[in-house]
């Protein structure tokens, strides 16, 4: 059973359109965390989010938005599509401040 | 603010041994990790060491970590082609939830 699991695996999409990523976790984490890659490989923190506390990358734009309906699920809202949007998308979840576990992407194209 | 070094680049032959490095600008680290990224594919936990821990080995990998220095280094024995990937290093920060910062990564070439 995969353990962190984001759907779609692919996504591609018009500029201007609005579109979510699902991310769900059956370990029991009680934190959930979004990261993007880019073409080049570099990765960086989005969001990060337990019960209590969303913490949200300054760079990040405010057209990306994290929900979270339960514990196992964050979910990420893109409105406004741009191309600069398109990358990798790597969910992961962990026990407040231990290993993160990490989802198997979703890949992400703006046209 | 944060940094987290790498070489972006590395090639060994089969059945050597290779070596990555990273250093990392926070003291305050808590866990240290290392990553792999297959062409296509998510990312796998390698492995991980706590800050106050100086050598970790699990079965072909040993990590080591040099606190003064602020540096870290994977060690993979017998390298095997299947070994080809990206290897990432990451620092989790405290007080942050534990976000992780990553460094560029190192693409390992294994040649037969």
């Amino acid at each position: 059973d995969t353990a962190v699991s984001q759907t779609p695996k692919y996504l591609v999409t018009q500029m201007g359109n609005d579109k979510s990523i699902k991310c769900e976790q059956n370990l029991g984490h009680d934190t959930m965390y979004w990261y993007k890659q880019d073409s080049k490989k570099f990765l960086k923190i989005m969001f990060s989010y337990n019960n209590k506390e969303l913490i949200i990358n300054e760079t990040v734009p405010n057209r990306f938005s994290p929900k979270s309906p339960d514990k196992a699920h964050l979910n990420l809202h893109i409105n406004s599509l741009e191309l600069g949007d398109s990358a990798v998308y790597f969910c992961a979840s962990s026990r407040l401040g231990e290993t993160q576990y990490f989802g198997p992407g979703t890949r992400l194209l703006v046209l | 603010g944060e940094d987290v070094e790498q070489s972006l680049f590395l090639s060994v032959r089969e059945g050597d041994s290779s070596v990555i490095n990273c250093t990392y600008t926070d003291s305050s680290s808590t866990y240290l990790y290392w990553y792999k990224q297959e062409p296509g594919a998510g990312l796998q936990l390698l492995t991980y060491i706590f800050s106050n821990m100086d050598m970790k080995q699990d079965q072909r990998l040993t990590v080591l970590l040099n606190k003064k220095d602020k540096h870290l280094s994977l060690r993979i024995a017998d390298t095997q082609t299947g070994d080809s990937a990206i290897y990432f290093c990451a620092e989790s920060m405290r007080g942050s939830q534990g976000n992780l910062i990553f460094g560029k990564g190192t693409k390992l070439s294994v040649k037969p």
